[in-house]
């Protein structure tokens, strides 16, 4: 079985810095993945991690510590194009993706 | 390039109707998989197939079918819809079925069923 946990919702300052935690109990990991939706559309790919530590790509970095079963997402910078909702999604032992509900975050000038 | 494209956009269905929502992709990837994403709960795998030729049950698969005859097109049926089966469903595909791979989502079918 799975548990994975984001908060619900998150509201920031444009140009400033939100982190987004994920921590999870699944059967299994193989992997962590981090998606961006904006509403009405599909998942789009941000981030992927499978081993410990910081992945940074531009704006968005993503931490991964599996001892813990614990990522976060960190959003720095932020614009108006952020508000949307961040998933966390884990790869379990039989290699599917278990998704979190979501983060849904806005961001205002 | 079109990527993964879903038909219909939406769809209001009575209960009890069959309906079939079609799922193309061109990126000749492997896998590929249909999940549904209700408030509250995000996205849960219904079916999935790694191959063409090949498919596998998810985490939600009662109420729902698939077949994979080719790589390119995957097609989820409701053979008799019921109102819980509202929601919106996304499919999605990748290279291979390992899934350590991206995978990509298509724009998603809004489905409300009566």
């Amino acid at each position: 079985g799975q548990n994975i946990d984001q908060p619900t919702e998150m509201t920031a300052t444009e140009g400033a810095i939100v982190q987004i935690n994920c921590t999870y109990q699944t059967s299994g990991f193989n992997g962590l993945f981090w998606y961006q939706q904006h509403a009405g559309e599909a998942p789009t790919f941000l981030s992927y991690n499978v081993l410990d530590g910081l992945e940074e790509k531009g704006r968005f970095s993503s931490f991964l510590s599996r001892s813990k079963g614990y990522s976060y997402l960190l959003l720095k910078e932020l614009q108006m194009k952020d508000s949307a909702s961040y998933l966390c999604a884990v790869i379990e032992n039989d290699y599917k993706l278990s998704f979190g509900a979501g983060t849904t975050v806005t961001v205002r000038a | 390039t079109a990527g993964i494209t879903q038909a219909p956009t939406s769809q209001i269905l009575a209960a009890g109707r069959s309906m079939t929502l079609r799922c193309t992709q061109d990126m000749r990837h492997n896998a590929m998989y249909w999940y549904r994403q209700d408030l509250g709960l995000g996205l849960r795998l219904i079916h999935y197939s790694n191959t063409a030729g090949t498919t596998g049950k998810g985490e939600v698969p009662d109420g729902y079918s698939v077949s994979r005859a080719n790589t390119d097109d995957f097609p989820l049926t409701l053979a008799s819809a019921v109102p819980s089966q509202t929601s919106v469903y996304f499919c999605a595909s990748s290279a291979s079925g390992g899934g350590m791979e991206t995978q990509y989502f298509g724009p998603g079918t809004r489905l409300l069923v009566l």
